[in-house]
């Protein structure tokens, strides 16, 4: 399996970027990285979902170097509404459905 | 489109009853994922089902079982309840086909309280 390593919790100012690293060593050829977003008492959110590269959408990018032994999620300008659990998933078929603890973040005025 | 709705949204039932909770997936959607959340275990995954087809099973005991209609629409069953069954149930459905899961939309969950 793929295990993950996040950082358990990350503070930030609003109007900062924020960047969210996720370990992931034993990752496999086919294994896809996936993120989402979780607020409390509601389920989890996709946000972005990557392979290798760079990947940019209207709400994160996700940076993934070459080896893909880990890969970074940036949240531009965060804001208050941003705070919330994050997730990184790594793999296909039941791996890819498997959460860790994910990180914590905490946003301050 | 309409997202993955869940019913019922809460739910209270005592120690050794059984229950049945809801899941109907965004339309086109195949693929439905069942989790508990719960504040100690975080999010675990109960199992996925696929064209009626159970494809992937988590760690959970036989108590908990589930199935999928032709429609796509989910239900998951608990038998002989037990208190830390207490927990958010998460039903995730996504245009998942057979070689990878991929971006998975949740709904708004189904709160279980067993007293």
């Amino acid at each position: 399996l793929a295990k993950t390593t996040q950082p358990i919790s990350m503070d930030s100012y609003e109007g900062q970027e924020v960047n969210i690293t996720c370990s992931h060593n034993n990752i496999a050829t086919n294994d896809y990285i996936t993120w989402y977003q979780q607020f409390p008492s509601q389920g989890p959110r996709f946000i972005i979902q990557g392979y290798k590269t760079k990947v940019t959408n209207e709400v994160a990018s996700l940076f993934i170097p070459a080896d893909r032994k880990s890969s970074t999620l940036s949240l531009p300008r965060v804001s208050l509404s941003d705070t919330a659990v994050y997730y990184c998933l790594v793999g296909t078929g039941r791996r890819a459905l498997t959460f860790g603890s994910g990180t914590r973040l905490q946003v301050q005025p | 489109k309409a997202g993955v709705t869940q019913t019922p949204r809460y739910l209270i039932k005592t120690r050794g009853q059984q229950v049945t909770l809801s899941c109907s997936p965004i339309s086109g959607h195949r693929s439905v994922s069942w989790y508990q959340q719960t504040p100690g275990q975080g999010l675990q995954f109960l199992f996925e089902y696929f064209s009626e087809t159970q494809r992937n099973k988590g760690n959970f005991p036989g108590r908990f079982s589930g199935r999928q209609f032709s429609n796509s629409r989910s239900e998951m069953n608990v038998s002989t309840l037990e208190l830390g069954d207490s927990a958010l149930y998460l039903c995730a459905s996504s245009a998942a086909g057979d070689r990878e899961v991929l971006e998975q939309y949740f709904g708004p969950g189904t709160r279980l309280t067993v007293t």
